[in-house]
């Protein structure tokens, strides 16, 4: 079954220091995609990023940076230069294709999420 | 502007009540999709709909109920046989269900249930 774990329930940080957000994830299958999500205090979850099992490339946009590794079955956030208006939660995302039932119905599965405060 | 919208912000009801979160959407998406968040955790499936008059249940579909008689709308009803309804509601959609597309969240929708 899959599984994401984001170990780090909160992290507080000072402004300008940089931040790495892990996230590990469990799956059967060798097609799947990968997500990161922020949702600010207001609640709506923003969309972040979307990597594709196959492209094990790193991901820079910005102060942000996405490293994924197969191998450790990882794809970490890194927020460099933090600002205060990087607080809010952070979630990492799996989809796969179900085994059963002949859909092609991704199945997104959700970590608990990291708190991330930047203070000024 | 595209984008989903939730309504309302903030429900309240009391216990016994079945009550109708409002889901819209004018992104042109064919899937769309709720789920519940609880404090200090992560989201979980409620229903998704990959299409028009279809819809199929998400992990914790027992108590809820939803409908999808237009492609922009996906209302989710909370029946009294939810054992805790009180939560975080948000509601997604995505341009297709396959996994290559990521979905895009609704501002939700806080319901208090006493």
């Amino acid at each position: 079954a899959q599984k994401v774990t984001q170990a780090q329930t909160e992290i507080s940080v000072v402004e300008k220091e940089d931040v790495t957000l892990d996230c590990v994830y469990e799956t059967r299958d060798t097609t799947y995609y990968l997500f990161w999500y922020k949702q600010p205090p207001s609640g709506e979850l923003v969309f972040l990023i979307r990597r594709n099992s196959f492209d094990e490339q790193n991901e820079i946009s910005g102060r942000y940076s996405w490293n994924f590794q197969k191998s450790t079955s990882s794809f970490n956030f890194t927020i460099t230069a933090s600002q205060v208006v990087d607080s809010a939660v952070y979630f990492c995302a799996l989809s796969e294709a179900p085994y059963a039932g002949g859909t092609s119905y991704g199945k997104l599965t959700f970590g608990q999420g990291t708190i991330l405060t930047v203070h000024p | 502007d595209g984008g989903i919208t939730q309504s309302p912000k903030y429900l309240f009801r009391k216990e016994g009540q079945n009550v109708t979160l409002s889901c819209e959407q004018n992104l042109n998406h064919d899937a769309m999709y709720w789920y519940r968040q609880d404090p200090g955790q992560g989201l979980r499936l409620i229903y998704y709909s990959q299409i028009v008059n279809d819809f199929q249940k998400g992990d914790i579909a027992e108590g809820y109920s939803v409908s999808r008689e237009k492609k922009e709308s996906f209302p989710l009803t909370v029946t009294s046989a939810q054992k805790n309804p009180t939560a975080f509601y948000l509601c997604a959609s995505s341009i297709a269900p396959q996994i290559t597309y990521e979905q895009y969240f609704g501002p939700g929708t806080r319901l208090t249930v006493t």
